[in-house]
């Protein structure tokens, strides 16, 4: 059975500073990776989508990268501002139509 | 403009008393889905649905029933609530598969705001 891990569980940084959240996996027959935003109290919003046959993705400030080889995502964050501040998740669908979740990375960035 | 709702966003109840949490979405998605996010144990689906009157269960559907009798709208059946449902309920939908640009294709999921259930 498919097991996503995110690290850190939580972090907490100055505006300003690039961040790279990972997500590492164990079943490397994926469909696709996708990484959320979710702000408290809300529902979550996709960020980015990877394809199992693309390396990475881009929009504005975020890049997320796949590596399945070695079983892991990251998702970089440029020039952090307050407005990031969320808990971030990735999710991958395999073979059925259950994704799988990471619990989750808590960003905090502190003006 | 493109979106989930689910209804009730807040909801406290009582053991044993049935409730139906609505779901419903104007993209005219094949593939909608519940989940429960539960602190420390992340996002898990209940139930799914492929199309209309097609459903089948996820990693926790124990205690959850669903209904797909249209397209747009997927309930979420609580027949006897138990505390241990307490949780923050979501749902979702997607193209069971979108065509790319770039040839290909692909499958997104459209989260709903969320219903915040506790059974007391």
């Amino acid at each position: 059975k498919q097991e996503v891990t995110q690290i850190p569980a939580a972090l907490s940084v100055p505006e300003g500073e690039n961040l790279v959240l990972n997500c590492s996996f164990t079943d490397s027959a994926i469909y696709n990776l996708q990484w959320f935003r979710q702000d408290p109290g809300k529902g979550l919003t996709s960020l980015l989508l990877i394809q199992s046959s693309q390396r990475e993705q881009t929009s504005g400030r975020l890049n997320a990268s796949l590596d399945k080889s070695s079983g892991r995502s990251t998702l970089y964050i440029a020039a952090s501002q307050p407005g990031d501040s969320a808990t971030y998740l990735c999710a991958l669908r395999g073979g059925s139509y259950i994704p799988t979740f990471g619990r989750g990375t808590s960003l905090i960035v502190h003006p | 403009e493109a979106q989930v709702t689910q209804n009730p966003r807040y909801l406290i109840t009582v053991t044993g008393k049935k409730l139906t949490v609505t779901c419903s979405q104007n993209m005219n998605h094949e593939y909608m889905s519940w989940y429960r996010q539960d602190p420390g144990l992340g996002l898990r689906q209940i139930y799914y649905s492929m199309n209309v009157e097609v459903t089948d269960k996820g990693d926790v559907p124990e205690g959850y029933k669903v209904s797909r009798k249209e397209k747009r709208n997927f309930p979420l059946i609580l027949e006897s609530p138990s505390p241990n449902q307490t949780s923050l309920y979501f749902c979702a939908s997607s193209l069971y598969s979108q065509a790319l640009p770039s040839g290909g294709s692909t499958w997104v999921q459209y989260f709903g705001p969320g219903t915040r259930l506790t059974v007391t």
